[in-house]
């Protein structure tokens, strides 16, 4: 019964560096998001996806990429990482339109932009 | 556009003691509500919704929320603090246009054995 699934944990990039945050979901969830978390501040929407093949931006989208080639895969893209990037971010997904349903987190992946 | 305020980022409570988390939303609609709780590096879970049913919520771990329209508040208690609830509580409003949440800032909870 994995859930969210998000690889890795923990990383520290240089500036100007690329890299991509995995998550994986086994539960048939058709909504899935991706979450940065800043101490102060809550959870921000990066980008969202209502199916495969479709994503859309949420409120803070620049600097990041997505892709949702199948249902269960919904990895985030950072390009050209900046100290701004550094942050938690979470990915979640949902069976139900958020409105009504629940969503189901991730543990998370620490960035560090140095 | 929807929002949440979360008033008090630090709280602490004695354990036993009454917790009391406050949440106000802004909507031009009726919300729909959440209190989600983050405990030490974990991902955020559901406590509870209000989606226009009963105004009084009951949740997990004996928490509750009562939805207060006039006062566009969505508090979350506890009658009786115990140690392991000490995390993070996010309030969060949906955004039903747009398929999105709206989180609150967050507040920690601390429990004083």
């Amino acid at each position: 019964n994995a859930g969210v699934t998000q690889t890795p944990k923990f990383r520290i990039l240089k500036i100007g560096q690329s890299m991509t945050l995995q998550c994986a979901q086994d539960m048939n969830h058709n909504y899935m998001y991706w979450y940065r978390q800043d101490p102060g501040m809550g959870l921000k929407l990066i980008y969202y996806s209502v199916g495969a093949g479709i994503t859309d931006k949420g409120e803070v989208p620049n600097g990041y990429n997505v892709s949702r080639s199948t249902t269960e895969d919904f990895p985030l893209r950072l390009e050209l990482a900046a100290p701004s990037q550094t942050s938690v971010y979470f990915c979640a997904s949902s069976y139900l339109k958020p409105n009504t349903g629940e969503l189901f987190f991730g543990e998370g992946s620490r960035l560090t932009v140095l | 556009a929807q929002s949440v305020t979360q008033l008090g980022s630090h709280v602490s409570v004695s354990e036993g003691a009454l917790v009391l988390l406050r949440c106000n939303y802004s909507s031009s609609v009726p919300p729909y509500l959440f209190w989600y709780v983050q405990y030490p590096n974990q991902g955020l879970q559901l406590l509870l919704k209000y989606t226009s049913a009963a105004t009084l919520v009951k949740g997990i771990n004996g928490f509750e929320a009562e939805f207060k329209k006039s006062e566009t508040s969505f508090h979350l208690t506890k009658p009786s603090a115990h140690m392991s609830d000490a995390a993070e509580y996010f309030c969060a409003v949906s955004d039903q246009s747009r398929n999105q949440f709206y989180f609150g800032t967050g507040t920690s909870l601390t429990v004083i054995p």
